[in-house]
């Protein structure tokens, strides 16, 4: 299995909703990311996870929260989000952290109305 | 300054020319070097690494690194209309700490 499979693939909630995205791979990859992607801009990391700790926070607002349960999955949790967090939601993956390939989910696009 | 730049495009390119895709980058202590291509609504999805300086052939796909110039390059030969995507340039620095700068992209549009 080469797949990072993000669910679900398209969410739309309103600003009071509580959702989550989820994130699963199975390569055995010990570091996982979330980043947040908006139309014509590059993907910008928000949460990096190195065997199931939370390593880098790129000062995320605490809306957004993230938990990695186990080496395969990753969630974030959506609270009281604004329309501009309205993204393309990409996980990543790499074998270690600082490993130079990335390997993307294809992406969880949210629409906060 | 951004710390990697590209030209946003879009680059229109006749199917069956070269396109020539470029990308500079401010820290010049970066170690690692890639192009990903990303369709309309998909992930980025990883097409080219570099690391030394010099040019690296896959396929149709050629990356050129030129660490002096800070500037990072992609070729694509006989250009298809699948080729049509937004190319992002990607460089990380040297520690294993260092994260993976993404460029804005460049929209590339191979017309028939």
């Amino acid at each position: 299995d080469t797949e990072v499979t993000q669910t679900p693939k398209h969410l739309v909630m309103g600003m009071t909703n509580k959702k989550s995205l989820k994130c699963e791979q199975h390569m055995g990859h010990r570091a996982m990311y979330w980043y947040k992607q908006k139309a014509k801009k590059p993907p910008e990391l928000m949460f990096v996870y190195s065997y199931e700790k939370l390593s880098i926070n790129e000062s995320v607002p605490s809306r957004f929260s993230p938990e990695c349960p186990n080496s395969s999955l990753l969630n974030l949790h959506l609270h009281a989000l604004q329309p501009e967090d309205s993204a393309l939601y990409l996980c990543a993956s790499s074998q270690v952290t600082g490993a130079n390939v990335l390997t993307f989910g294809a992406g969880s696009r949210l629409t906060v109305l | 300054q951004k710390e990697v730049e590209q030209n946003s495009g879009p680059l229109s390119v006749p199917e069956g020319a070269i396109a020539s895709l470029n990308c500079t980058y401010s820290d010049r202590v970066s170690q690692s070097f890639f192009w990903y291509r990303q369709y309309s609504g998909k992930s980025p999805e990883l097409i080219m690494s570099i690391y030394s300086n010099g040019d690296k052939e896959d396929g149709r796909f050629t990356a050129q690194l030129n660490k002096a110039s800070q500037y990072v390059s992609l070729l694509i030969r006989d250009s298809q209309p699948s080729d049509s995507a937004t190319y992002l340039c990607a460089v990380k620095g040297y520690s294993s700490a260092s994260k993976i700068i993404f460029g804005s992209g460049t929209r590339l549009s191979i017309r028939p």
